[in-house]
């Protein structure tokens, strides 16, 4: 059964730090990782789609990175800025229909 | 139009009320979800529709109804709900069937509802 862990769970950092989330999940067997933000009370925003042929994609300060044979995955984010503050939540794209999501990690970026 | 639009964005019910959540998307996408979502926990799968067609349901109790009148709209139908059944409604699309590494989730901004 698909697992997908991140960490850690919640991040405080100062304003135009450059920062790391990570994403862990236990069956490499996934066709794509998919990076969400959510702001409180909101719905998810996608951020970035990886496939599984690919190693990373990029848009604007943010970048993310899969390695499918370790189960990894890291969302990089450049100069944070105050409202970046949000949850970051990655999912996996298993058999079918099925996207499984991490708990997410909470973003608070201080200016 | 690339994007899920979700109505009502709040919905306050009682226990013994029928009451309906909308989802709409005008992208083409064929594949619609709705997802249930408790504070500060992931989203957690409901029903999958592709083509129209229900394909995932997820051990949804019977309480919850999903229907899919036709590819752009995707309503659930909510009847004699609990008050743990309070959460963030969801709904997403994405533009393929089965297990394509292109297909994105878009999702809507969510119906918050709760039930007293």
């Amino acid at each position: 059964k698909q697992e997908v862990t991140q960490i850690p769970a919640a991040l405080s950092v100062p304003e135009g730090e450059n920062l790391v989330l990570n994403c862990s999940f236990t069956d490499s067997a996934i066709y794509n990782l998919q990076w969400f933000r959510q702001d409180p009370g909101k719905g998810l925003t996608s951020l970035l789609l990886i496939q599984s042929s690919q190693r990373e994609q990029t848009s604007g300060r943010l970048n993310a990175s899969l390695d499918k044979s370790s189960g990894r995955s890291t969302l990089y984010i450049a100069a944070s800025q105050p409202g970046d503050s949000a949850t970051y939540l990655c999912a996996v794209r298993t058999g079918g229909f099925k996207t499984i999501f991490g708990a997410g990690t909470r973003l608070f970026v201080k200016a | 139009d690339t994007e899920v639009t979700q109505t009502p964005k709040h919905l306050v019910m009682g226990m013994t009320n029928k009451k309906s959540l909308k989802c709409e998307q005008h992208m083409g996408h064929r594949a619609m979800y709705w997802y249930k979502q408790k504070a500060k926990k992931p989203p957690e799968l409901m029903f999958v529709y592709s083509y129209e067609k229900l394909s995932i349901n997820e051990s949804v109790p019977s309480r919850f109804s999903p229907e899919c009148p036709n590819s752009s709209l995707l309503n659930l139908h909510l009847h004699a709900l609990q008050p743990e059944d309070s959460a963030l409604y969801l709904c997403a699309s994405s533009q393929g069937t089965g297990s394509s590494g292109a297909n994105v989730l878009t999702f809507g901004a969510g119906s918050r509802l709760t039930v007293l």
